[in-house]
């Protein structure tokens, strides 16, 4: 069993539509959650960044951490064709540690 | 802020010669620098872990005499993939790391490395 799980996809919605991006884990000792946007034959770039259980917005962006489930969500509001992209969660057991990333799933926002 | 670049971004080699990426954090110094490759579709596996100034670390299963890191200033940090075979094609990604509290890796855009 991998130690992050991610549906690769492809994922394809309408636009304005809200997408919900999922990952799964299997090492409880993780506390630090990321989500990175890799758009083609580029590298990741940081979209949000999150400690232990709980929620975080930012903008049109959630993220949602369920400790107890070993389950991480990123949910897209009022998404755009500029959204279209690979999404890779990470997350490490500390603030030095190396980042364990998931497959990415890609997502692709019809205009 | 915490722009990482990469070079090359392409690079065609023959089956055989040694091909030196270099990855460089433009405005801000990094003590850590990470290493990564990437398949097509597939997750980003950490290759190795490098420290300004001493030895990388390098993830179970790579080969440290094929894939030279050196890590010489807070800025620069290079990969050489030696005696290169089409296996080695792939996409060749660093990572800076930025030590002001949170712990945050800035990604570089990739070097896509071809064999031939």
């Amino acid at each position: 069993q991998k130690e992050v799980e991610q549906d690769p996809g492809p994922l394809s919605v309408p636009e304005g539509a809200i997408v919900s991006l999922n990952c799964t884990y299997s090492n409880s000792a993780f506390q630090y959650f990321m989500w990175y946007r890799q758009y083609s034959r580029k590298g990741p770039e940081l979209l949000m960044y999150t400690y232990s259980s709980g929620n975080k917005e930012d903008g049109r962006f959630t993220a949602q951490v369920d400790k107890s489930s070993k389950y991480i969500s990123l949910f897209i509001r009022d998404s755009q064709p500029s959204d279209s992209a690979t999404y890779l969660c990470a997350m490490s057991e500390n603030l030095r540690g190396k980042l364990i990333f998931g497959q990415g799933t890609e997502l692709s926002v019809k205009p | 802020g915490a722009v990482v670049s990469q070079h090359p971004s392409r690079v065609i080699c023959k089956s055989g010669t040694s091909v030196k990426i270099e990855c460089r954090s433009l405005d801000f110094q990094a003590t850590t620098m990470f290493w990564y490759r990437q398949f097509p579709k597939k997750s980003l596996m950490l290759m190795a872990t490098s420290n300004e100034g001493s030895k990388a670390t390098y993830e179970q299963g790579v080969e440290k005499d094929k894939f030279l890191i050196n890590h010489a200033s807070l800025t620069l940090s290079t990969l050489t993939v030696t005696s290169a075979h089409p296996e080695d094609s792939s996409f060749y990604i660093c990572s800076a790391a930025v030590l002001a509290g949170a712990y945050e890796q800035y990604f570089g855009p990739g070097t896509r490395l071809t064999v031939t």
